[in-house]
């Protein structure tokens, strides 16, 4: 079955410091990749996908993520966060036919210090 | 923008009482799936809807009853609250593009439910 992971609960980073957030998967065939990102009290809104061609998703708000399909990867990576950047952010992989269906990590909460 | 609109956003229930979440959508998208969210879990999905008149399970669905007579609504319905069910619902909606999933989701913004 396919699964995703997150292996940092909780992390803590300084305001204008680099932050990377990890996300492994696992499945049958290369899927579609995302992160999503959640405010407090608000639903998850999609950040970024990978659906193919480029490894490299670089989008707006600074966050970027690559796709390395030798290691099962999909971290996500902002040079320099902002305390607006606090949040919870998840992983998630569905497959490239069927229902839509996605697999989540567990998140990570993710703190900004000034 | 409507959008994903759930409600109630909020509410209490003793066990064994029954109720239903309402999830409406009006972008004319074809899935709709609902989630729950627990502390440490991430989202399980409990049950989608690939159009109107079709449903299947997800990974949690028992407890869970869902309908879809039409492509904008998709009611979760709680038969007997249990306090294991005490949660965060998200409902969410997705297309297709060219006949291919997208795979993008569009959620609501949540139902938060107490079983005392």
């Amino acid at each position: 079955a396919q699964s995703v992971t997150q292996p940092d609960i909780h992390i803590t980073v300084s305001e204008g410091a680099s932050l990377e957030l990890r996300c492994n998967y696992s499945y049958g065939a290369t899927p579609y990749l995302f992160w999503y990102v959640q405010s407090p009290g608000q639903g998850l809104q999609l950040l970024l996908k990978y659906f193919s061609g480029d490894t490299l998703v670089q989008v707006i708000k600074g966050f970027e993520s690559e796709f390395k399909r030798s290691q099962s990867s999909f971290n996500l990576r902002k040079p320099s966060v902002h305390w607006s950047d606090a949040a919870e952010y998840f992983c998630a992989a569905g497959g490239r036919h069927g229902n839509n269906r996605l697999a989540f990590g567990k998140g990570n909460q993710v703190v900004v210090i000034p | 923008n409507a959008g994903v609109t759930q409600t109630p956003k909020f509410q209490v229930l003793k066990t064994g009482q029954s109720m239903t979440l309402q999830c409406a959508q009006d972008m004319n998208h074809e899935y709709m799936s609902w989630y729950r969210q627990d502390p440490g879990m991430g989202l399980r999905l409990i049950h989608y809807s690939v159009g109107a008149g079709i449903t299947d399970q997800g990974e949690v669905p028992n407890g869970y009853n869902v309908s879809r007579s039409t492509t904008e609504d998709f009611p979760l319905r709680l038969l007997s609250a249990a306090p294991s069910q005490t949660s965060v619902y998200f409902c969410a909606s997705s297309s297709r593009n060219r006949g291919l999933d997208t795979g993008e989701l569009f959620f609501g913004e949540g139902s938060r439910l107490t079983v005392l």
